[in-house]
């Protein structure tokens, strides 16, 4: 099993849409849970960071699930801007974070 | 404020020359990576650095060298370029350990080598 998965995607929305997208993580001792986005050939920027009890950020919502070891973000109303690739981010031991490769998102109008 | 600052954007190299990516940041972070990105796959930590003259191995440091001399600057040395090497490369830094703190990331080098 690969340390983080995330299904590549693309999800093809209508504007307004919502949608959801899940990441599974292998180590079940990993603390910290992040979402970052990156839109093409741009750096990756933080979205939002996932805590236990979930949290919300707007139109952006994220979800753990530590019993059954994955992540969500579900965005809701999608706006055009929302395009871009999902990167799911979960730590290793010390100081290194697993990048999972990330979901495509395509909003059209 | 620049955030991080990273130098060439893009870069084509010979098989077996040398260069070095510059990083530099203005946050007074402590901490500094290096990741590569190759098309369609995650991010892959290649050195990392906790402070000045600190520096210590990623997943993937073979080929590569780095010092941090300074807390602002972290470069990051190809020795003798080879094609495996061609890869975006992102330099990011972080005010406290990266498994907990925001990653503040560069622009990124775009490096071919042919």
């Amino acid at each position: 099993r690969k340390e983080v998965e995330q299904d590549p995607g693309p999800f093809n929305v209508p504007e307004g849409a919502t949608v959801a997208f899940n990441c599974t993580y292998s180590n079940s001792a990993s603390q910290s849970f992040f979402w970052y986005r990156q839109d093409c050939r741009k750096e990756p920027k933080l979205l939002m960071s996932v805590y236990s009890s979930g949290n919300e950020d707007g139109r952006f919502t994220a979800q753990l699930n530590r019993a059954s070891q994955y992540i969500s973000l579900l965005i809701r109303d999608s706006k055009l801007s929302d395009s871009a690739t999902y990167l799911c981010v979960v730590n290793r031991a010390g100081y290194a974070l697993n990048f999972g490769k990330g979901t495509s998102l395509l909003v059209t109008p | 404020n620049a955030g991080v600052t990273q130098t060439p954007k893009f870069r084509i190299l010979k098989i077996g020359q040398s260069m070095t990516l510059q990083c530099a940041q203005d946050m007074n972070h402590n901490y500094m990576y290096w990741y590569r990105q190759d098309p369609g796959m995650g991010l892959k930590l290649i050195y990392y650095s906790v402070g000045a003259g600190i520096t210590d191995k990623g997943e993937v440091p073979n080929g590569y060298n780095v010092s941090r001399s300074t807390t602002e600057d972290f470069p990051l040395r190809l020795e003798l370029a080879a094609p495996s090497q061609t890869s975006v490369y992102f330099c990011a830094s972080s005010p406290g350990q990266g498994a907990r703190e925001k990653l503040f990331f560069g622009s990124g080098t775009q490096l071919s080598v042919l």
